[in-house]
């Protein structure tokens, strides 16, 4: 069964500390693994990884794909209040190897990251 | 007005009305997607639209009717809901299908009494 699993499912660290969320998956033909931050409603898009070993920042943010061990991990170091907010993980996947097989997209339930002063 | 957006913010409605939430993308995109997010659960995808072709349907309750009358509109009409349905529904268009970045709606917050 294809699976996308987030660990910790929560979090409290103090501002200033370095955070790693880990998120691990299970599925058939990989194609992309996003992340995603979602505050109070609206799921804001973070990164896109596609390829192994390719790290991809964006500020205090950055994250990794490792295609053979199954999992990616995003890193944000000095964290602020501002950064708490539940952050998502999701596999794009072909459940099958056939022409014209719609992709499927599956969410991990999320870790929820809270940052004390 | 800019972004992707969606009406009604919130909704309460009974198990025999009928109603429709809105969501519209003023981004070009030609992907539109239809979530649901329930308490403790991961975010489900219900429906893909790629040039208003309806590509994916995971298994959703015929009491959820989706429409994409153009690529910057996306209806979720709803009939004869049950309690279970309340969560809130999120709305996205994606500039390709799925596996690209999408972008989320502010989403409607749904109580089925």
């Amino acid at each position: 069964e294809d699976k996308v699993v987030q660990s910790p499912l929560s979090l409290v660290v103090h501002e200033g500390d370095t955070v790693t969320l880990n998120c691990s998956y299970e599925v058939t033909n990989f194609r992309s693994l996003l992340w995603y931050k979602q505050e109070k409603k609206a799921p804001t898009f973070l990164f896109m990884l596609t390829s192994s070993g390719i790290e991809k920042k964006s500020g205090r943010l950055s994250s990794i794909l490792d295609k053979k061990e199954l999992f990616s991990i995003l890193n944000i170091t000095a964290t602020q209040t501002g950064d708490s907010a539940v952050y998502l993980c999701a596999v794009c996947f072909y459940p099958q190897i056939k022409s014209g097989t719609a992709s499927k997209l599956t969410f991990g339930t999320g870790t929820r990251l809270q940052v004390t002063l | 007005e800019t972004g992707v957006t969606q009406t009604p913010r919130h909704l309460v409605m009974g198990m025999t009305n009928k109603k429709s939430l809105k969501c519209e993308q003023h981004l070009g995109h030609n992907a539109m997607y239809w979530y649901k997010q329930s308490a403790k659960k991961p975010l489900e995808l219900m429906f893909v639209y790629s040039l208003e072709e309806r590509v994916e349907n995971n298994s959703v309750p015929s009491r959820f009717s989706p429409e994409c009358p153009n690529s910057s509109h996306l209806f979720l009409h709803l009939h004869t809901l049950q309690p279970e349905d309340s969560a809130l529904y999120l709305c996205a268009s994606s500039q390709e299908t799925i596996s690209y970045e999408q972008y989320f709606g502010p989403g409607t917050r749904l109580t089925v009494t």
